[in-house]
Order: C-alpha cells, then structure tokens, then sequence
C-alpha cells in the first residue's frame, strides 16, 4: 500500500519563506505531486517531481529524493493568500489509473 | 468556464434518502475519478473511468455507491440509503492520459450532509 506523512499545521509570516515536507511509503513509485486547496475550494495543482532534484514554478518549488522517499514543497515570498491546506499525493508504477494517494494535508497560516 | 464542475454544490438530505450528484469534467479529458475528502483529511480515491468505461472501484465504494459516465462524458454518482457516515465532500477530477497525466484537475465538490 502507499502512506504518506507530512506536518499538519505550519505558521509563517508574510513576506518569509515555508517548507513543507512530505515522506511517503509506496510500493512503486511514479511521482509526487502537490496540490493547494483552500477552505470550500478545489485541490489546484501546484507541481510534480517524478526525478530526484528542484521544480521551480514562481514562488513555490518542490524538491523530491527518491532514495529518502521524502519531498518538500518550498514556498517563498509569502503572501496572505498562501494561507491553505497542502497536500502531497503520489502515484504507483504499477497503477494505470493515474489515480493519487493523498496525505492529510499541511495547515499553512501566514500571519501579517 | 471550462474547468471541471460539479452540482449541486451543497446537499443536506435525510438518512436513508437516495442522492445524486453530477460532474461535468474537462471535455478533453478521457479519465474522470470521484474522491471522497472528509474534514482535515485529503481526498481518498472511490472510483474512475476512461471513457465510459468504468475500471476500478475502492473498497470504499459499498454496494450503496453507483456510478456512471454515459457515452464518455458527465458522470453521476448516485448514493442510495444514505448513511450518516456518508457525510463528506465528494470531489470530481479529470485528465488526459498522455505526457502530462499527471496532472488532476479537480471540480470545487459537492458537500453532503446526512441528518
């Protein structure tokens, strides 16, 4: 089966800079995605790392190590509107659903 | 707007009513999914389609679960006997198979609450 762990509350100021970190248990690995939702909204894609290394898209970048079976999801130059959950999601090799495994999400308060 | 949608957007029914909700996804996209995503949790997996067809189901979808997606385009998902444990945000994604399936593009849900 897959699980995957990450912070479920995160508080930072504005203008700073967040990390959220996600490891994952996963028979099979094909990539991990981030997805930002905010309360009574949709999960909207943020990024995806299926190599080791950075994904840099604006103020958020995401980092993935396969062999730590870790990731995180950077976000830089804060803003009020960051304030959301966060979700990490994998996919298996082996599934042709192309369906994600979410975490349980991290709590991101930006505070003036 | 040609994102993925989802009515209704809320639904309070009674335990033991039949429900349903409607997807309109991405008209593009080949793959449509419903996930179930309970409060502080992230969305869990029921089922998904490629076309019309549908080719897997959660175990978290009982038999009270039934989906559809007629000739490859809106899906419903229709929960009969409605249980208080069936309260949750029902979320529709849609993609295309292809170099950037790994990209899901959710619709805003509909919540259910069963009283």
């Amino acid at each position: 089966g897959q699980s995957l762990e990450q912070p479920s509350e995160v508080t930072a100021v504005e203008g700073a800079i967040v990390q959220i970190n996600c490891t994952y248990q996963t028979s099979g690995f094909y990539g991990l995605s981030w997805y930002q939702q905010h309360d009574g909204g949709a999960p909207t894609f943020l990024s995806y790392n299926a190599l080791d290394g950075l994904e840099e898209t604006g103020r958020f970048s995401s980092f993935l190590s396969r062999s730590d079976s870790y990731g995180y999801l950077l976000l830089q130059e804060l803003q009020m509107k960051d304030s959301a959950s966060y979700f990490c999601a994998v996919r298996a090799s082996w599934d042709s659903s192309y369906k994600l495994i979410f975490g349980s999400g991290t709590r991101l308060l930006v505070r003036p | 707007d040609t994102g993925v949608s989802q009515d209704p957007r809320h639904k309070i029914t009674k335990r033991g009513q039949n429900v349903t909700f409607r997807c309109d996804p991405i008209s593009e996209h080949n793959r449509l999914y419903w996930y179930r995503q309970t409060l502080g949790q992230g969305p869990e997996f029921l089922t998904y389609f490629q076309n019309e067809a549908q080719l897997e189901k959660s175990r978290l979808l009982s038999d009270r679960f039934s989906a559809e997606r007629p000739k490859g385009s809106f899906s419903t998902l229709e929960i009969q006997r409605t249980e208080q444990g069936d309260s949750a945000m029902y979320l529709c994604a849609s993609s295309l198979v292809g170099v950037r399936s790994t990209e899901a593009f959710f619709g805003q849900g509909t919540r259910l609450t069963v009283v």
